[in-house]
């Protein structure tokens, strides 16, 4: 069973601060990356892709990937409160797309 | 901007009926995908299809089927709701190929009584 492992938190951070998120995943075959934002009784939205090893910065966002220790990051600058969600991780694992989702992890931006 | 719907955005079914979700997407995507999200269980995925006329079970199908006779449109079927069914379920799509994400719609809550 191909894996992938949050931190379910609650992941406190006062406003104004850096918000970094982890996830894991069992799959070395694995190429791309995904960061989704999903807000209380709304849908998964996606925030971030990634494919390479490294840094990768969209506004507020940097999502960061290495593949030898299998591990992503995302990573949310002077944080809001609006931030406060669910940050789901997912990770390809075959030809096709199919994307397996940690389990989420809740961030709290308190202002 | 694009588009995935879902008919119905809260459903109440009583047990035994048999129950149809809907969902169509206007990006003419390949891949098709039906989860149900329950809290402390995450997303998990009960069907998905690559094509049309074509499906694969996920990893909770049982109580499930699916149809795709169109490329826009997927179909969830609940065969004979029951309780447990109960939860919100979400459609996605996404193009051919590793590296896409999902476009999800808005979700459908049902409720079976």
């Amino acid at each position: 069973q191909k894996e992938v492992e949050q931190n379910s938190g609650p992941l406190s951070v006062p406003e104004g601060a850096i918000a970094s998120l982890n996830c894991t995943y069992s799959d070395r075959g694995s190429q791309s990356f995904f960061w989704y934002r999903q807000y209380s009784g709304k849908s998964p939205e996606l925030i971030m892709s990634i494919y390479s090893n490294g840094d990768k910065e969209d506004g507020r966002f940097t999502a960061q990937l290495n593949k030898a220790s299998q591990y992503v990051s995302l990573l949310i600058r002077d944080s809001q409160p609006s931030d406060s969600a669910t940050y789901l991780c997912a990770v390809n694992i075959e030809y096709g797309n199919k994307l397996v989702f940690g389990a989420g992890t809740i961030l709290r931006v308190k202002s | 901007d694009v588009k995935v719907t879902q008919s119905s955005r809260y459903l109440v079914k009583r047990t035994g009926e048999k129950v149809f979700l809907e969902c169509v997407q206007d990006m003419d995507h390949e891949n098709m995908f039906w989860y149900r999200q329950d809290p402390g269980l995450g997303l998990r995925l009960i069907y998905f299809s690559y094509d049309v006329k074509m499906k694969e079970k996920g990893d909770i199908p049982e109580g499930y089927s699916v149809s795709r006779e169109k490329k826009e449109r997927f179909s969830l079927i609940l065969e004979s709701a029951s309780t447990n069914q109960t939860s919100m379920y979400l459609c996605a799509s996404s193009p051919a190929g590793p590296n896409y994400g999902y476009t999800f719609g808005s979700g459908t809550r049902l409720t079976v009584v």
